[in-house]
């Protein structure tokens, strides 16, 4: 049982690039998030899927696009990278739908940056 | 006003002592509240979790929460080297969470 995983682990960006952030989880879980983390500005929700086929902007999604696949992975984009989308990409799961207060398990986290 | 607000700076506490981490938070109608810890390059964990008024314990941590003052409190007691780390608050409203900045906290052997 790996819970959450999230690939890659690092990635330099030139700015413009493209890239694909990969996030899976394997504990059935129906919810599913996108969150950034700065230095000084803490956790910040970008995108959050309740259920398969079913996606929602959070707080900062300018930049970015979603994909939920199927009931494991939830996916984000980036289609021109800033450099102000520099910074650590943290995918989480959980349970419930999004209105529960069921923990959020975290993956290891995408450390991005873009040059 | 932000919504989660962490304000302390780092803290740091001898071996065995008592560390207090305090948050608050501005919507009212907020039912939920959590505590994660978050180790330096790593992914937060939930250490505690409360949704009414007063005090939970769990071993050696205990989450306080007052809704009438919009405010959520974590106590570390007999603070061990291993609880070094930052400590992310986070409120639920909106169907999602909101986190605070995190406190960071240094255990001195």
């Amino acid at each position: 049982n790996a819970g959450v995983t999230q690939t890659p682990k690092f990635q330099v960006l030139k700015t413009g690039q493209s890239m694909t952030l990969q996030c899976a989880q394997d504990m059935n879980h129906n919810s599913m998030y996108w969150y950034r983390q700065d230095p000084g500005m803490g956790l910040r929700l970008i995108y959050y899927s309740a259920s398969e086929g079913t996606t929602d902007k959070g707080e900062v999604p300018n930049g970015y696009n979603v994909s939920r696949l199927n009931k494991r992975e939830f996916s984000l984009r980036l289609e021109s990278a800033a450099p102000s989308q520099t910074s650590v990409y943290f995918c989480a799961s959980s349970e419930g739908g999004v209105w529960m207060d069921d923990e959020q398990f975290f993956g290891p986290g995408t450390r991005l940056t873009v040059l | 006003q932000k919504e989660v607000e962490q304000n302390s700076g780092p803290l740091s506490v001898p071996e065995g002592a008592i560390a207090s981490l305090n948050c608050t938070y501005s919507d009212r109608g907020s039912q939920s509240f959590f505590w994660y810890r978050q180790y330096s390059g790593k992914s937060p964990e939930l250490i505690m979790s409360i949704y009414s008024n007063g005090d939970k314990e769990d071993g050696r941590f205990t989450a306080q929460l007052n809704k009438a003052s919009q405010y959520v409190s974590l106590l570390i007691r007999d603070s061990q080297p291993s609880d070094s780390a930052t400590y992310l608050c986070a409120v639920k409203g909106n169907n999602r969470l909101a986190f605070g900045k995190g406190n960071q906290v240094v255990v001195i052997p």
